[in-house]
């Protein structure tokens, strides 16, 4: 049972556009939520977090919201930059501190800048 | 500040075999966490320890290990390796147990 769901596999977006990703869970004991950002052959990285005490979270170019009751989060970059191509990994746990299941991910969207 | 070391970053193994894959957290981290990695099922959780004692393990059978050392150093092992082992192993520090989490490049892990 996946509890993290990322349903687009990848994302195309023309550079300096808005780039959205989505990212739905299904366990309501959940309540912080991280992006990260892969690109290959290296580790994720931590790119912004959200408390489920808030809906929106702002940082530079990227700005996380949190629908609680839809259970459902998007991650908005705005502009898109050449940079940006990676692979982005949603992941959430049961405390601000991690919980007993570590980070639950999701499988992870593919965003492709076009020039 | 150097960041999270994982040697070796690529292994191959043939089935039945064991493999230890070893982390270096973050200096002044004292939780390490390990994922594995596959194109089917994402990335998984493996276990967390903190101070040398295991905090949370994940959904794995019983041939997937780990310990961590005083110096917070972390080594996993899987037992009897089987093909579907392959994977990514990556592995995660944090300042506080359960915290935000650094991660290392991982280990490339193949079974033949």
């Amino acid at each position: 049972d996946q509890q993290v769901k990322q349903n687009s596999p990848s994302l195309s977006v023309q550079e300096g556009r808005i780039s959205i990703l989505n990212c739905d869970y299904t366990n309501s004991m959940f309540d912080y939520f991280l992006w990260y950002k892969k690109y290959p052959a290296e580790g994720p990285t931590f790119l912004i977090s959200i408390s489920s005490i808030k809906d929106k979270n702002e940082d530079g170019r990227f700005t996380v919201f949190l629908n609680k009751s839809a259970k459902h989060l998007s991650l908005h970059i705005v502009p898109s930059q050449p940079g940006d191509s990676a692979v982005y990994f949603c992941a959430a746990t049961r405390l601000p501190g991690g919980g007993a299941d570590g980070l639950t991910f999701g499988k992870g969207t593919h965003l492709i800048i076009q020039p | 500040k150097a960041g999270v070391t994982q040697t070796p970053r690529y292994l191959i193994k043939t089935r039945g075999q064991q493999v230890t894959l070893s982390c270096s957290p973050i200096s002044g981290h004292r939780s390490v966490s390990w994922y594995q990695q596959t194109p089917g099922q994402g990335l998984q959780f493996l276990f967390e320890y903190f101070s040398e004692t295991q905090r949370n393990k994940g959904n794995f059978p019983g041939r997937f290990s780990g310990r961590q050392f005083s110096n917070s150093r972390s080594e996993m092992n899987v037992s009897t390796l089987e093909l579907g082992d392959s994977a990514l192993y990556l592995c995660a520090s944090s300042f506080l147990a359960g915290g935000e989490q650094f991660f290392g490049p991982g280990t490339r892990l193949t079974v033949l």
